[in-house]
């Protein structure tokens, strides 16, 4: 079975630009979050969605922003890239909304320069 | 005062030794525990969850979860070169179930 999957791997963006970044979850997964991992520390949780609705919202600006499709793959989007945006940005797919026991995919290395 | 909190690493073991991780938490509402190993440019990945006080064997990993402390540690029992990596402790926080992490462990282990 397909494990949770990221894309793209790496992207290398300019300040100020915007990025689009994608995850698949593992089939029959529902619900999807969205973490950032800056080096040295824990994930930091931006964002959960189950069944295309937000249910959950972390400490971060309007910058950051996702949906979820029918089809439970979701999307994370960034505008106006600063420096300090640069990260490791998982994704983590469960059961469903409630489900704390969550599996990560390979990360996107996003390097805004 | 973090939602998770782990004892600063470093930790260095000799190959066959056994690594013992310590993890704290703050909500005492939480109800499930996660380990999670991260190899250095990788994402992590989940080896231990545990839900009831006591232990939990797998393999040569046990976790223990007190809630009355609210302490949770990992122990890796004969400890390999391929253990080399950072553990991650994590539990949910707050009521939307998002995971809040720990800083992380890094463990090296000693040929």
């Amino acid at each position: 079975d397909a494990g949770v999957t990221q894309s793209p791997t790496h992207l290398i963006k300019t300040r100020g630009q915007h990025v689009t970044l994608r995850c698949s979850p593992i089939s029959g997964h529902k619900s999807v979050s969205w973490y950032q991992q800056v080096l040295g520390q824990g994930p930091q949780f931006i964002f959960q969605y189950y069944e295309k609705e937000e249910r959950g919202r972390g400490n971060f600006p309007d910058r950051f922003s996702a949906r979820q499709f029918p089809n439970y793959s979701s999307e994370l989007n960034v505008n106006a890239l600063l420096l300090g945006d640069s990260a490791l940005y998982l994704c983590a797919s469960s059961l469903w909304a409630g489900d704390t026991e969550a599996f990560f995919g390979q990360g996107t290395r996003l390097t805004v320069v | 005062q973090k939602e998770v909190e782990q004892n600063s690493g470093p930790l260095s073991v000799p190959e066959g030794a056994i690594a013992s991780l310590n993890c704290t938490y703050s909500d005492r509402g939480s109800q499930s525990f996660f380990w999670y190993r991260q190899y250095s440019g990788k994402s992590p990945e989940l080896i231990m969850s545990i839900y009831s006080n006591g232990d939990k064997e797998d393999g040569r990993f046990t976790a223990q979860l007190n809630k009355a402390s609210q302490y949770v540690s990992l122990l890796i029992r004969d400890s390999q070169p391929s253990d080399s990596a950072t553990y991650l402790c994590a539990a949910p926080g707050g009521d939307d179930y998002k995971l809040s992490f720990g800083a992380g462990t890094t463990v090296t282990v000693r040929a």
